[in-house]
């Protein structure tokens, strides 16, 4: 496998299930993202890992919770969600260093989530 | 604050027409910037980056962007577009990680490219 995996690609999911969307990086990056991106809206960054510690979280409901056990995954822990939360969800991965740069962010192919 | 406009949301162009796609950027010190395509059901694919140096930057797929900073734009060009050309086009901006940044990039709402036969 090559560069950002997502699995799955596509989910239908109650309000009351709980489910957990992965992501994996083969590109030897140190920081990985979550976006949601939904109709007419632009691109929403949720959670930022940046050597394995969270570093930003942009006032996310807490039915989202992030998980990243190592710099290679990422996962997306959903419970309770709400219709609105259909989207597709994009995890894309960096390289970072502390100061002074920024790297252009690969992202995977999406998991297209309907929350019925 | 750091931001993106892509003023356009559709443009339809023919094939083997040029092609250019408008983002206008808001940031007070030289940005990062950067152009990215998605086809349907895809992710986004980076097409080219600007981080300093030469203001004309080649990227992949035959397109091209250039920095002005005067008007602080970057916009997208391609001389002959191709019907595989039809996606949806984003500009981000972002700053280097350290003084407040976290290095995240900001992403225009998108500009949705159709081309006729």
């Amino acid at each position: 496998e090559t560069g950002v995996t997502q699995t799955p690609r596509h989910l239908v999911m109650g309000m009351t299930n709980k489910k957990s969307l992965k992501c994996e990086q083969h590109l030897g990056h140190n920081a990985m993202y979550w976006y949601k991106q939904s109709a007419k809206k632009p691109l929403e960054l949720m959670f930022v890992y940046s050597l394995e510690e969270r570093v930003e979280n942009n006032s996310v409901p807490s039915r989202f919770s992030p998980e990243c056990p190592n710099s290679s995954h990422l996962f997306l822990h959903l419970h309770t969600l709400q219709p609105e939360d259909s989207a597709l969800y994009l995890c894309a991965s960096s390289q970072v260093v502390s100061t002074g740069a920024l790297y252009e962010q690969y992202f995977g192919p999406g998991t297209r989530l309907t929350v019925t | 604050a750091q931001s993106v406009t892509q003023p356009d949301i559709h443009i339809t162009v023919s094939e083997g027409a040029s092609l250019e796609l408008r983002c206008n950027y808001s940031y007070g010190a030289t940005p990062y910037l950067f152009w990215y395509v998605q086809s349907p059901g895809q992710g986004l694919q980076l097409l080219l980056k600007y981080f300093s140096g030469d203001t004309l930057v080649q990227g992949i797929k035959g397109f091209e962007a250039e920095f002005k900073r005067s008007q602080s734009s970057f916009n997208l060009r391609k001389p002959s577009v191709h019907w595989s050309d039809a996606a949806e086009y984003f500009c981000a901006v972002g700053a280097p990680a350290g003084g407040g940044s976290q290095g995240n990039l900001i992403f225009g709402k998108g500009t949705k490219l159709s081309v006729k036969p």
